[in-house]
């Protein structure tokens, strides 16, 4: 039974890029929330995804976007990047009507130079 | 704003002791709250959680109690191992029914174990 995925491992940008994390939910996972993570803090919530729609945000601007898939896969979108951007972003996946458990990926370490 | 947060900011101990690590949360509204243990490059890996309508529960190695009347949550490691050494978040909720609704984290606790 896969857990939730995520790709890439790493990713380094520069100011004012673009950039697309990927996560692939849990085997029988149908909800997927983004988190950011700076060093040394706990994860900040940036918005969650069921049925292919968000359902709820955090205190993100909107250079934050995401999708969700009809597999319910997941995607991440950073617009015109800043240096505080830089953090890992962790993938969570929950199953809708049976639990509130969120269960985290690896997650993607992106660096903004 | 109300928000999750820890008292100790690290936690050292003896390999075969009994850890305890604390959280004091703050919103009334949550009634889900849910331990990880995060390595270091690593994601959080989901340890125990706990309802609001529960003051105890146990798994393998860990106990996790809930004091609604002092909003107060701790995460009991028996035996403490090497392996056990991470940083340790609590994170709460408030259940809109179903998964529903953001993990709100504290800034966490390392747990340092020494052989």
């Amino acid at each position: 039974d896969a857990g939730v995925t995520q790709s890439p491992t790493h990713l380094i940008k520069t100011r004012g890029q673009q950039v697309t994390l990927r996560c692939s939910p849990k085997s029988g996972h149908d909800t997927v929330s983004w988190y950011q993570q700076a060093l040394g803090q706990g994860p900040q919530f940036i918005f969650q995804y069921y049925e292919e729609e968000e359902r709820q945000r955090g205190n993100f601007p909107d250079r934050f976007s995401g999708h969700q898939f009809p597999n319910y896969s997941s995607e991440l979108n950073v617009n015109a990047l800043l240096l505080g951007d830089s953090a890992l972003y962790l993938c969570a996946s929950s199953y809708e009507r049976y639990t509130d458990t969120q269960y985290f990926g690896p997650g993607t370490r992106l660096t903004v130079l | 704003g109300e928000s999750v947060g820890l008292h100790l900011p690290t936690l050292s101990v003896q390999e075969g002791d009994n850890s305890i690590i604390n959280c004091a949360y703050s919103n009334s509204a949550s009634d889900y709250f849910i331990w990880y243990k995060q390595e270091s490059g690593k994601g959080p890996q989901f340890i125990i959680d706990i309802r609001s309508n529960m003051d105890k529960r146990q798994g393998q190695r860990v106990t996790v109690l809930l004091n609604k009347t002092v909003k107060h949550l701790s995460l009991q490691i028996a035996a403490t191992q090497p392996g056990d050494s991470a940083v340790y978040f609590c994170a709460e909720k408030k259940n809109y029914g179903g998964s529903q609704g953001n993990l709100i984290f504290g800034k966490g606790t390392k747990l340092s174990v020494k052989p």
